[in-house]
């Protein structure tokens, strides 16, 4: 089974609403990375948050960490069209190797 | 651009056929993971190499293999292929950080 889950799949908002995601893991982690990803591309890199961080800002992004929950969430203030994407969370687990495993993804469609 | 690149950007094959996937990792980087994502589907974790050594398997099928070589680029080779195994699929690298990169992946579609 995925270790994150994003919460809600699918997701559709105007042009200038803030657009809130969750993800939901299973075990201790060591970070947690936001991906997005447009239509049949590659994946990007959004933002990585440590496990000894609880929130972090990159622009119009917003991530929380909340480790004893095991959640975090991704919120995009003053959405625009462009913003339009599949939104993946990722965790790696804490101790021993690197194995980086994705959730299933939000569909966020921001309509202009 | 990530710095991660894949070859080739699209692949068209009939079932039964055998392919051969390939990955160069960003300068430096010593993980290699690959991904599988089907249609409208979240990605599927297949493997991760570190340098040279599988180090996680995930749900790979065993008609699949992959490898990592000493100059760390890596093949992942699908076999017998099926209808199913249509999908994109990806590769990425990382390093400490664990910041994870992605190529632009390549599209298999199997006739």
């Amino acid at each position: 089974s995925q270790q994150g889950e994003e919460d809600p799949q699918a997701l559709s908002i105007q042009e200038g609403e803030n657009a809130t995601m969750n993800c939901s893991y299973k075990t201790s982690i060591n970070n947690l990375q936001w991906y997005r990803q447009n239509s049949g591309r590659g994946l990007v890199h959004l933002i990585l948050i440590r496990s000894n961080e609880r929130e972090k800002h990159s622009g119009r992004l917003r991530v929380t960490l909340d480790t004893s929950k095991k959640s975090s969430s991704l919120l995009i203030t003053a959405s625009r069209a462009a913003d339009t994407a599949s939104y993946f969370c990722a965790t790696a687990p804490s101790g021993g190797y690197q194995k980086v495993t994705f959730g299933t993804g939000t569909k966020l469609q921001v309509i202009p | 651009d990530s710095g991660v690149t894949q070859t080739p950007k699209h692949l068209i094959t009939a079932t039964g056929q055998r392919v051969t996937l390939r990955c160069s990792p960003r300068s430096g980087d010593l993980s290699v993971y690959w991904y599988q994502q089907s249609l409208d589907q979240g990605l599927q974790f297949l493997i991760q190499y570190y340098n040279g050594e599988e180090r996680a398997k995930g749900n790979i099928l065993e008609r699949f293999s992959a490898q990592q070589f000493p100059d760390l680029h890596s093949e992942l080779n699908l076999s017998s292929l099926e209808l199913g195994d249509s999908a994109l699929y990806f590769c990425a690298s990382s390093v400490a950080d664990q910041r994870v990169y992605f190529g632009p992946g390549t599209r298999l579609t199997v006739l």
